[in-house]
């Protein structure tokens, strides 16, 4: 596709269940990251792929939360055992990396809704 | 802790007036963006300066950027009704990893 795609759009789950969101990223970016947004705040960094390495996991807010990714394409996030304070929109973006690394414009999805009833 | 710090934090206008939004950051940055986010979404890339560059224009958006006192300012000339919706500023930084830190956001209303 064009652009970077989310799926769901919105989810509803009970409390205690287990989600697992996905994002599709612009073809050929290498670098992928997951971010979360509570109603009324700005963005906090959740976790960062780059083609081939280590993940940058600093931003996971406990051990509920897990994120996967499978060379340069289709990367999951998945959190267990939910709970209310999960509920944000959950923001996938994902970048060209280029050689200087003063260029790194990201493409933001349209995010995942994620309420927790 | 968060990278980027808007000022201010909403900030309403009239159609045709200019909206000027502040970012302060702390460590040393690579380069600067701002986005721009509709209803809670996805967030649009608007423009990026790199830490040795000062200023740069695209279309109505003027961006500054003092790195001596870490901060930056969107202006945004003429503005339109169009134009309601939050602006972040996101700094990257390899001091602060590889990924791209955001700020809070600066809600901008402008009225007709």
């Amino acid at each position: 596709g064009a652009g970077v795609s989310q799926s769901p759009s919105n989810k509803v789950t009970e409390k205690g269940k287990d989600v697992e969101l996905r994002c599709d990223p612009i073809s050929g970016h290498t670098a992928l990251y997951w971010y979360r947004q509570r109603l009324g705040q700005g963005l906090e960094f959740l976790i960062y792929f780059q083609g081939n390495s280590a993940p940058d996991k600093s931003g996971l807010p406990s051990d509920r939360f897990s994120a996967e990714r499978t060379g340069e394409s289709v990367s999951t996030l998945t959190i267990q055992r939910t709970q209310q304070e999960d509920s944000a929109v959950y923001l996938c973006a994902s970048s060209l990396v280029r050689l200087t690394r003063g260029d790194t414009e990201a493409f933001f999805g349209q995010g995942t809704r994620l309420t927790v009833v | 802790s968060q990278q980027g710090e808007e000022d201010p934090q909403a900030l309403s206008i009239q159609e045709g007036e200019n909206a000027t939004m502040n970012c302060s950051y702390k460590t040393s940055i690579n380069n600067l963006q701002w986005y721009r986010q509709n209803s809670g979404r996805g967030l649009v890339h608007l423009i990026l300066i790199r830490s040795n560059e000062r200023e740069k224009h695209s279309g109505r958006l003027r961006v500054t950027l003092d790195t001596s006192k870490k901060s930056s300012s969107l202006l945004i000339t003429a503005s339109r009704a169009a134009d309601t919706a939050s602006y972040f500023c996101a700094t990257g930084s390899n001091q602060a990893g590889t990924a791209l830190i955001f700020g809070k956001g600066t809600t901008l209303s402008v009225s007709s």
